[in-house]
């Protein structure tokens, strides 16, 4: 079974500039959820979506937002980037919602804001 | 305010000794906890858990310790390996979340294990 894929893997930003990442879940799963990791912050969680619904948020501004489509593939953007932006962005999926069943993280996706 | 905290930034262990990773929370409604491992560009990878009505969860060699009366909990790998060498995060959640629980995330220590 195909683990959880993310794309782009590497971008490269300019400040103010608006960014989309884009996450495919294993087969199967439903809940897609998103964080962000810097040096020192760990990672922090940015949304859950289960079945196209928002279901959890955590403490970041409005530039972030989200969605998923029907068939669970989930994208994240951000505008008006700012340099503090800069981080590892990685998307987890799970059969079901994340605080009940094991969350599968993909690789990441590495943006750099310039 | 960090809600899970792991002090250690980093922890150097010799080949076949014990590594312990340390963990501690403030949320007294945490009552699930979980280990997870990540190498480099990779993302993070399951690798044990336990729930608040336990103190201890073993999984071959890696150990999960929970004192809740201390809010602390610790990962024991025996023994130590090379390919143990990754940054490792502490995670907890609560139940009150309902069906919104979330995980919390700890900011991770790197462990190196020297052959």
């Amino acid at each position: 079974k195909a683990g959880v894929t993310q794309t782009p893997r590497y971008l490269i930003k300019t400040r103010g500039q608006q960014v989309t990442l884009s996450c495919s879940p294993i087969s199967g799963h439903r809940s897609v959820s998103w964080y962000q990791q810097t040096p020192g912050q760990g990672l922090q969680f940015l949304f859950e979506y289960f079945s196209e619904t928002q279901r959890n948020k955590g403490n970041f501004p409005g530039r972030f937002s989200g969605r998923q489509f029907s068939n669970s593939r989930s994208e994240m953007n951000v505008s008006t980037l700012e340099l503090g932006d800069s981080a590892l962005y990685l998307c987890a999926s799970s059969v079901g919602l994340a605080g009940t069943y094991e969350q599968y993280f993909g690789p990441g996706t590495r943006l750099t804001v310039t | 305010d960090q809600q899970v905290k792991q002090n250690s930034p980093s922890l150097s262990v010799q080949e076949g000794r014990i590594s312990i990773l340390n963990c501690d929370y403030t949320n007294s409604m945490f009552d699930y906890f979980l280990w997870y491992k990540k190498y480099p560009a990779e993302g993070p990878t399951f690798l044990i858990s336990i729930s608040s009505i336990k103190d201890k969860n073993e999984d071959g060699r890696f150990t999960v310790f929970l004192n809740k009366s201390a809010k602390h909990l610790s990962l024991h790998i025996v023994p130590s390996q090379p390919g143990d060498s990754a940054v490792y995060f502490c995670a907890a959640t609560d139940s009150t979340g309902g069906s919104a629980r979330q995980l919390t995330f700890g900011s991770g220590t790197q462990l190196t294990v020297l052959p």
